[in-house]
């Protein structure tokens, strides 16, 4: 049983096109979040949703839009594919740890989704 | 400047040897501290967590100095399956949101038979 999943694996369009990446986890945490990895290898915080409630927006530009339909679930729709938009791009979950920070900081990944805008 | 600098290698070791990464990070009010491993094509996964004292796992030891603002990982008696990128990973102060991790653009190592 996969903990953290996401859909499309691989994904390869156009510029200029619209598409989506899902993420569901089956953990029971409360966050969930978007990582992008670029081709310099750099993890990069895009979004953090905790129980459905955007709690971290990077400076990411507005073409990215995250939805939580629950807390089990964060999909990411991207608008308007750009070049640098080539990433992979990573969800996961944490914990909600109310006793400290070292639960919610302990994040689960999902496999990856390798965005590749042409 | 960049909030975790990690040498990216890459390190090339025989089975069986030590092996050691360092890592830094810009913030001194940082609060957590971790090492995450990640395999080529695949997602990132952690390997432990740092704490002010130190704290071992298995062949596994990992160090935190607050004066300098430096992380370490030693790997000792290297196996093959230890080939992999290792990467630092520092939160924020106490004030931001849970969650926000940094990560260094990571160390990778390889393992030779």
């Amino acid at each position: 049983d996969t903990a953290v999943s996401q859909t499309p694996k691989y994904l390869v369009t156009q510029m200029g096109n619209d598409k989506s990446i899902k993420c569901e986890q089956n953990l029971g945490h409360d966050t969930m979040y978007w990582y992008k990895q670029d081709s310099k290898k750099f993890l990069k915080i895009m979004f953090s949703y905790n129980n459905k409630e955007l709690i971290i927006n990077e400076t990411v530009p507005n073409r990215f839009s995250p939805k939580s339909p629950d807390k089990a679930h964060l999909n990411l729709h991207i608008n308007s594919l750009e070049l640098g938009d080539s990433a992979v791009y990573f969800c996961a979950s944490s914990q909600k740890n109310d006793r400290g920070f070292s639960g919610a900081n302990v994040l689960t990944f999902g496999a990856g989704s390798r965005l590749t805008v042409l | 400047r960049k909030e975790v600098e990690q040498d990216p290698g890459p390190f090339n070791v025989p089975e069986g040897a030590t092996v050691a990464f360092n890592c830094t990070y810009s913030n001194s009010a940082s609060q957590s501290f971790f090492w995450y491993r990640q395999d080529c094509r695949k997602e990132p996964k952690l390997l432990m967590s740092v704490y002010s004292s130190g704290n071992e796992d298995g062949r596994f030891t990992a160090q935190l100095n607050r004066a300098s603002q430096y992380i370490s990982l030693l790997i000792r008696d290297s196996k093959l399956s230890d080939s992999a990128t290792y990467l630092c990973v520092v939160t924020p102060d106490r004030g931001s949101t849970l969650g926000r991790l940094y990560f260094g653009r990571g160390t990778q190592l390889t393992v030779w038979p």
